[in-house]
């Protein structure tokens, strides 16, 4: 089936870097989306992206969707405490409304 | 105003017991969701449901059944439990056709 590997896995940064992730796919994806899931909650959605090439931004977050269709970027500047949780990136094909995630990068900021 | 939500929180039960869970969204979608998220937090799509279209991945065990009294409820019913069902279940809607899905607070099922 469709696999989507999202890196790093985990990450622990100062207070105030930037933070790049990535999540690649073995397969062609129409849309990919970003969530955020904080301990004990459910994934809360950050940024859709639906056409190649695109760069969306949501605050200090910016998202793209590969020229190549199979990959996509989430950039967050800037990091702050409140940025800790788990990024998941998920992606869908043509196959229906079933969405794949990735495994998650684990995001942690040191005041 | 919560949009997504699930009951229990937490369910802990015995092997063996059968159990339900709950979820509602009051958003106005018509396509609902159940994901599972095990320990390493991997989450994969159990069941994709509208009212037209039941859509199951094909992993999931028949021990696992959605039931959806309307359009704002989708409930997960699961037989005879086992060890390996422990994980957090997350319960989502979307509009049909549409991406973007939002997600209930999760219930954590441990199965002892």
């Amino acid at each position: 089936g469709q696999q989507l590997n999202q890196s790093p896995q985990s990450m622990f940064i100062q207070e105030g870097e930037d933070v790049s992730m990535n999540c690649t796919s073995s397969s062609i994806f129409n849309t990919w989306l970003w969530y955020k899931q904080d301990p004990g909650e459910g994934p809360v959605l950050l940024i859709a992206l639906y056409k190649a090439g695109e760069l969306t931004s949501n605050g200090r977050l910016t998202a793209q969707f590969g020229i190549t269709r199979k990959d996509s970027f989430l950039n967050i500047s800037a990091s702050i405490p409140s940025d800790v949780g788990i990024y998941f990136c998920a992606g869908r094909n043509n196959a229906g409304n079933m969405l794949t995630f990735g495994g998650g990068t684990r995001l942690m900021v040191k005041p | 105003d919560t949009a997504v939500s699930q009951t229990p929180k937490y369910l802990v039960t015995q092997m063996g017991n059968d159990k339900s869970i709950k979820c509602e969204q009051n958003l106005g979608h018509d396509t609902m969701y159940w994901y599972k998220q095990d320990s390493k937090k991997f989450l994969k799509i159990m069941f994709s449901y509208n009212n037209k279209e039941l859509i199951i991945n094909e992993t999931v065990p028949n021990r696992f059944s959605p039931k959806s009294p309307d359009k704002a409820h989708l409930n997960l019913h699961i037989n005879s439990l086992e060890l390996g069902d422990s994980a957090v279940y997350f319960c989502a809607s979307s509009r049909r056709g549409i991406n973007e899905q939002f997600f209930g607070p999760g219930t954590r099922l441990t199965v002892l």
